[in-house]
């Protein structure tokens, strides 16, 4: 079984710009959660879709989006981008047990 | 308001002792907890569990103590070999609300030296 697949690995961006970042979860999984780790810190919660509906939001300012499709792919957009918004943004996909979440290898965004 | 905390964040332990990593947390709503843990360039990877009925979960040399009293947690590790070297990340959840969010600490680096 594959696990989850986030693309791209790595991103250079400039401060101003908009990012888009994808999801491909477990076969099967309809929940998708996004997280931000930053050095040093936790996994900072952004938002978590299940069957195309947000079902959970973290305290992120309106600038960082998300959805996802029908086929449970997720994607999340960050719009003006800040020096700030540099970080490690993860994905994980969780099935019936929605409790343990998998995660991919994340996408290492830097913002120049 | 940090409502997991692990405060320490990093540990050293010799190959084959006792590895013992501690978390606390406020919220008393979390009524389930795991363990996850990350190499470097990998996502976090699960380790294992615990519900808030339970006291004590165990799985081969990991083994999760749940003080919800005192709302701490720890993970033990034994015998700690080389390969346990990684950050572990605490995380709790309110599994019938909440389930896809999970809030975590910052990570304790863990390194076992041969």
């Amino acid at each position: 079984k594959a696990g989850v697949t986030q693309t791209p690995r790595y991103l250079i961006k400039t401060r101003g710009q908009q990012v888009t970042l994808s999801c491909s979860p477990i076969s099967g999984h309809r929940s998708v959660s996004w997280y931000q780790q930053t050095p040093g810190q936790g996994l900072q919660f952004l938002f978590e879709y299940f069957s195309e509906t947000q079902r959970n939001k973290g305290n992120f300012p309106g600038r960082f989006s998300g959805r996802q499709f029908s086929n449970s792919r997720s994607e999340m957009n960050v719009s003006t981008l800040e020096l700030g918004d540099s970080a490690l943004y993860l994905c994980a996909s969780s099935g019936s047990l929605g409790n343990i979440q998998y995660f991919g290898a994340g996408t290492r965004l830097s913002v120049l | 308001d940090q409502q997991v905390k692990q405060n320490s964040p990093s540990l050293s332990v010799q190959e084959g002792r006792i590895s013992i990593l501690n978390c606390d947390y406020t919220n008393s709503m979390f009524d389930y907890f795991l363990w996850y843990k990350k190499y470097p360039a990998e996502g976090p990877t699960f380790l294992i569990s615990i519900s808030s009925i339970k006291d004590k979960n165990e799985d081969g040399r990991f083994t999760v103590f749940l003080n919800k009293s005192a709302k701490h947690l720890s993970l033990h590790i034994v015998p700690s070999q080389p390969g346990d070297s990684a950050v572990y990340f605490c995380a709790a959840t309110e599994i019938n609300t909440n389930a896809g969010k999970s809030t975590f600490g910052d990570g304790t680096t863990l390194t076992v030296k041969p």
